[in-house]
């Protein structure tokens, strides 16, 4: 089955930029979804990219797909204290039924 | 507010316990989901609906586990006899059928087993 990666902790000051990194294994991935999760809420959508797509940007957001290394990345620009939370990678398959399979999260730390 | 809603937000119980938890999607959305969600994981697929049908079932969804979606509306999750391996958030997402289907969440049932 499908193998979401991603490193557990990432810590950045605020006013810098953030960068998140996930890798995945199977090379039939849809589209490639970034969700944020604050403590003891749910999960927040905060972008996906389609995979024929390299690039996506949105407001302080910018999705990197590598396809060819399984190698998908959210930058975060501007970081903020509100920005810190766990953010999960999560994959679609083609074929793999409508279900997403989740890294691990990487937890997002912003200090003064 | 129109997104997905859950009922109850946390449930403790003790172990042997049914539980039932019940899952709002958003109006328009005719897709489904519930995952489980253990600390320091991801969530993991338990199973979806399309309207009123049950789809796909994940080998975690013991027989201990059932679903249903009876108008193509709410969802109920019940776990009968519960284990302190069911100790878990429980999320329900939704999506509208089409190319991204792009799934929402809704805060999620913190279970707790005694």
């Amino acid at each position: 089955g499908e193998d979401v990666e991603q490193s557990l902790f990432l810590s950045v000051r605020e006013g810098d930029s953030s960068v998140i990194n996930c890798t995945y294994t199977d090379s039939s991935s849809t589209y490639l979804y970034w969700y944020k999760q604050e403590p003891g809420a749910g999960l927040q959508l905060l972008t996906y990219i389609f995979s024929n797509m390299d690039m996506k940007q949105d407001q302080r957001l910018t999705v990197l797909l590598n396809k060819k290394d399984k190698h998908l990345s959210l930058r975060i620009a501007d970081t903020q204290t509100g920005d810190s939370a766990i953010y999960f990678c999560a994959v679609l398959l083609t074929g793999g039924g409508n279900k997403l399979t989740f890294g691990t999260g990487t937890q997002l730390k912003v200090e003064l | 507010d129109t997104g997905v809603s859950q009922d109850p937000r946390h449930k403790i119980t003790k172990r042997g316990q049914n539980v039932t938890f019940r899952c709002d999607p958003i109006s328009e959305h005719n897709r489904l989901y519930w995952y489980r969600q253990t600390l320091g994981q991801g969530p993991e697929f338990l199973t979806y609906f399309q309207n009123e049908a049950q789809l796909e079932k994940s080998r975690l969804l013991s027989d201990r586990f059932s679903a249903e979606r009876p108008k193509g509306s709410f969802s109920t999750l019940e776990i009968q006899r519960t284990e302190q391996g069911d100790s878990a958030m429980y999320l329900c997402a939704s999506s509208f059928d089409s190319s991204t289907d792009t799934q929402y969440f809704g805060p999620g049932t913190r279970l707790t087993v005694l």
